[in-house]
Formats: C-alpha cells, structure tokens, sequence
C-alpha cells in the first residue's frame, strides 16, 4: 500500500477551522483517500473520503490537490470533541482489504 | 450507517487463561473481517484477517496458535487471546468493510475496541 505522511501534532482553538495536511506521493490512480479518526479508548471512525474531486459531509471537508500527491482534511468549526488521532489512508476503490494506519496527526482543541 | 459491534469493551484477566472477543456487523454482511491491536500512544497494527468459511491470514510475527480466529457467519468474527501473559495486555479493535463498486460502501467501520488486562 502507497504511504502516507502527515504531522505528528496540530493544535487549534475551539471554533475556528482546522487545515490537517497529508502528503501521498506514491498514490495511484485507484486510490482512495480516506480519513479516520479515534478519539481515546474508542474504535477509529470514519471521516471522509474522495478520489480527484473535494469532497464535503456534515462532518468535515476534504480538499485533494490536482496531482492527488497531497491532500487536506477541513474541519470548519473545530470543537472539543473533534481532539483526537487523525488517519489519513489510502484505499483501493471497492476493496474490503485491510487499511494500513500511520502514526496520524494528534489534534488538540484548545477552549 | 454501518455499526460494528464488539465485545466485551474491557476484560481482565489472570495470566495462562484465554480470553474471547466477539466482532459483529450489524446490519451488513462481512465475508473478511480484520483484527487489530493497538498499543498505548501507538498506531493500530494489523494482527490478522478473519475469512468467512475458511482459515484466518496472519500478519508476520503474529502467533497463529496463541491468537485463534473463528468466522463462523457472515457477520460475527471471534478472537480467542489463548494463555494469556501480561505482554498481551492492549487493546484489541475489529473492523470490516462492505464490498462494493467504485464508490460504494467502501468505508471501513470499526468495532469499540476490547482494553485487554492480563494480571
């Protein structure tokens, strides 16, 4: 599976909108990109995910570049509950294989 | 959406006996469910991939005979920690994917999690 990479920790204050980078070089053209988070002591859970076009549900929105070698999870109104490790994957399309996790970027949410 | 359900969310028990946790898919059908541990301030690692009606695949270094796995149905995968040490000791977390087309249903869903303490 192609490799993501992504920043160990964010920070952001409660209310405004929060910008979670992630690099994937390697993508290709099946590839999914998908977005999980875990909050502590629960199962991750599914954010989003898209293939070239941005992609928006009632959670968060996902912006992929034009060459899909980068991507960036928006979450526009951040709150405390959203602090958690978010997962960027990549998936190939209609598989059930497993999804490969990173380390992810711990996101806290300052008041 | 899809719920996976797993159980029980805590267990703790004593060192050389085995402990079973359940993962059910609730409203959809899972011929391959995955397992995966997770230790504290680290990422979920693979274990093993639970087949429906034939042998589970186990990632490398994962003890096939000290981490039994049954697919007994379409949507029910069990996980048996057999003489269970205190190394075994994480967190233990299940996940399946629908199968679907370019698109569709292919979003994983995760169980809870099971907090394994081995005392």
């Amino acid at each position: 599976d192609a490799k993501t990479t992504q920043p160990n920790s964010m920070e952001s204050n409660e209310e405004e909108p929060v910008h979670l980078p992630c690099n994937h070089s390697t993508i290709s053209g099946t590839d999914y990109i998908h977005w999980y988070r875990q909050l502590p002591s629960q199962g991750p859970e599914y954010v989003i995910h898209g293939l070239t076009s941005n992609v928006n549900n009632r959670m968060a929105s996902l912006a992929i570049a034009e060459d899909r070698k980068s991507s960036t999870l928006i979450l526009h109104r951040a709150t405390l509950r959203d602090a958690a490790v978010y997962y960027c994957i990549l998936s190939v399309s209609g598989s059930a294989r497993q999804l490969t996790f990173g380390s992810g970027t711990q996101l806290t949410v300052l008041p | 959406g899809a719920v996976v359900s797993q159980h029980p969310s805590r267990v703790i028990c004593k060192s050389g006996t085995s402990v079973k946790i359940e993962c059910r898919s609730l409203d959809f059908q899972a011929t391959t469910m995955f397992w995966y541990r997770q230790f504290p301030k680290q990422s979920l690692m693979l274990m093993a991939t639970s087949n429906e009606g034939s042998k589970a695949t186990y990632e490398q270094g994962v003890e096939k005979d000290k981490f039994l796995i049954n697919h007994a149905s379409l949507t029910l995968s069990t996980l048996t920690v057999t003489s269970a040490h205190p190394e075994d000791s994480s967190f233990y977390i299940c996940s399946a994917r629908p199968s679907g087309g370019a698109g569709v249903g292919t979003e994983a869903f995760f169980g809870q999690g099971t907090r394994l303490t081995v005392v």
